[in-house]
């Protein structure tokens, strides 16, 4: 139940097409999901993040799409570019918990 | 704002060796921050929760003894590997979430460390 499934493992898009990486969750505790880009030998820096109450939030080029019937929810990247080429982690945790709950990861390339 | 500082970036040392490793809030005071370890390819897995002045909690499955935790400011922790042995290389995070923020705030991520253990 604490689990975050993401897909998929690994993604290869061209550049100025719209890559989209899903999250699945089962815990409805869950009420905080943040999304993480980390690029080789650093650490993960968070790009966006939504609770439950909204079902779109849009920063820059990142959009998060919630659906909170379906405990899903997705990372889109518009115009993407070859510098998105990065490592992408959903996460959630529970309101007023400290934990994150990390899915297992996207390596997404974006082609010239 | 919100910088994590993770210090050595990387260590090279003999089997048996023990390694500490700092992470400091820069820039904002952290009550709690956290330790994660990170094989290649691989997500991250919390190893403990550390809390300013008080024991860390480890997560199942850590060894205490192994994976030493010390927070003793607001802006410090320290993870000292002890008897350090191959299996223990790894990648290892910090991350820190600000006390003056309210809850569900984002935990700020150091650069790693990336321990190799001969």
């Amino acid at each position: 139940q604490q689990q975050v499934k993401q897909s998929p493992q690994s993604l290869i898009v061209q550049k100025g097409g719209i890559p989209i990486i899903n999250c699945a969750y089962e815990n409805t505790a869950f009420d905080y999901f943040p999304w993480y880009q980390q690029f080789p030998g650093k650490g993960p820096a968070l790009l966006i993040a939504i609770r439950p109450d909204v079902s779109e939030k849009k920063e820059g080029r990142f959009t998060i799409s919630f659906n909170k019937s379906a405990k899903q929810f997705s990372l889109h990247i518009m115009d993407s570019q070859p510098g998105d080429s990065a490592t992408y982690f959903c996460a959630a945790s529970i309101q007023g918990a400290q934990k994150l709950v990390f899915g297992q990861g996207t390596r997404l390339t974006i082609n010239p | 704002g919100a910088v994590v500082s993770q210090h050595p970036s990387r260590v090279i040392c003999k089997s048996g060796t023990s390694v500490k490793i700092e992470c400091r809030s820069l820039d904002f005071q952290a009550t709690t921050m956290f330790w994660y370890r990170q094989f290649p390819k691989k997500s991250l897995m919390l190893m403990a929760t550390s809390n300013e002045g008080s024991k860390a909690t480890y997560e199942q499955g850590v060894e205490k003894d192994k994976f030493l935790i010390n927070h003793a400011s607001l802006t410090l922790s320290t993870l000292t590997v002890t008897s350090a042995h191959p299996e223990d290389s790894s990648f290892y995070i910090c991350s820190a979430r600000d006390r003056t923020v309210g809850k569900n705030q984002p935990q700020h991520f150091g650069d790693g460390t990336r321990l190799s253990i001969l």
